[in-house]
């Protein structure tokens, strides 16, 4: 099946610093690209759809200016977390859609990244 | 708006089988992904129905009806490995997919 990587799997940072997050496609191209977000024994939220070339499409309660979106590439999009602060403490995982033409059309995710905000 | 519902826990025994309901209420509906999720890990994909039915792939199966916005996901011969959390999620429209809260499985010897 298709992969999907994430990198870092896990970051502790400061209060006010920013981090960044990066997903890629290791073996299909992805124009679209998803961005979730889940605490603790819940269920997976969806923070934005990040589309190849174009600007990222938010959920709503989600700042946009605070969660900096980039999809540069059919196999590359980061996530930036801005002037992090602790209640962003989070499981960051990402995932993909290939649309290469199978029927199954799947949604394949990254392994995640968990962030510490001190 | 949208709404997913599945039972929160549910425990079954090693060898037995489980099923896990799911019902739906989607603005949109293109299909029916079902994921397993262990902690601290990310979802691992299992299922995919588009089509109302029963489909089977191994030890897993799932059924859909559409016209009841309602799922199951069948689990056989279980095994303790099985002990997870299950999460239904629609496929809406805008390419969306939409997770339920999931169903936290324990498999006891």
């Amino acid at each position: 099946g298709a992969v999907v990587s994430q990198h870092p799997s896990r970051v502790i940072c400061k209060s006010g610093t920013s981090v960044k997050i990066e997903c890629r496609s290791l073996d299909f191209q992805a124009t679209t690209m998803f961005w979730y977000r889940q605490f603790p024994k819940q269920s997976l939220m969806l923070m934005a759809t990040s589309n190849e070339g174009s600007k990222a499409t938010y959920e709503q309660g989600v700042e946009k200016d605070k969660f900096l979106i980039n999809h540069a590439s059919l196999t590359l999009s980061t996530l930036t977390v801005t002037s992090a602060h602790p209640e962003d403490s989070s499981f960051y995982i990402c995932s993909a859609r290939d649309l290469s033409g199978s029927s199954t059309d799947t949604q394949y995710f990254g392994p995640g990244t968990r962030l510490t905000v001190l | 708006g949208q709404n997913i519902d599945q039972p929160t826990e549910m425990t079954a025994t090693e060898g037995a089988i489980v099923q896990i309901n799911c019902t739906y209420q989607t603005s949109g509906f293109n299909g029916l992904f079902w994921y397993q999720q262990h902690a601290g890990e990310a979802p691992t994909f299992l299922s995919y129905n588009v089509l109302d039915g029963l489909e089977e792939k191994g030890r897993f199966s799932s059924f859909l009806s559409r016209s009841k916005g309602y799922s199951y996901l069948l689990l056989k011969e279980l095994q303790m490995k099985d002990s997870a959390s299950y999460l239904c999620a629609p496929y809406t429209g805008g390419f969306k997919t939409i997770f339920g809260a999931g169903t936290r499985l324990f498999v006891k010897a």
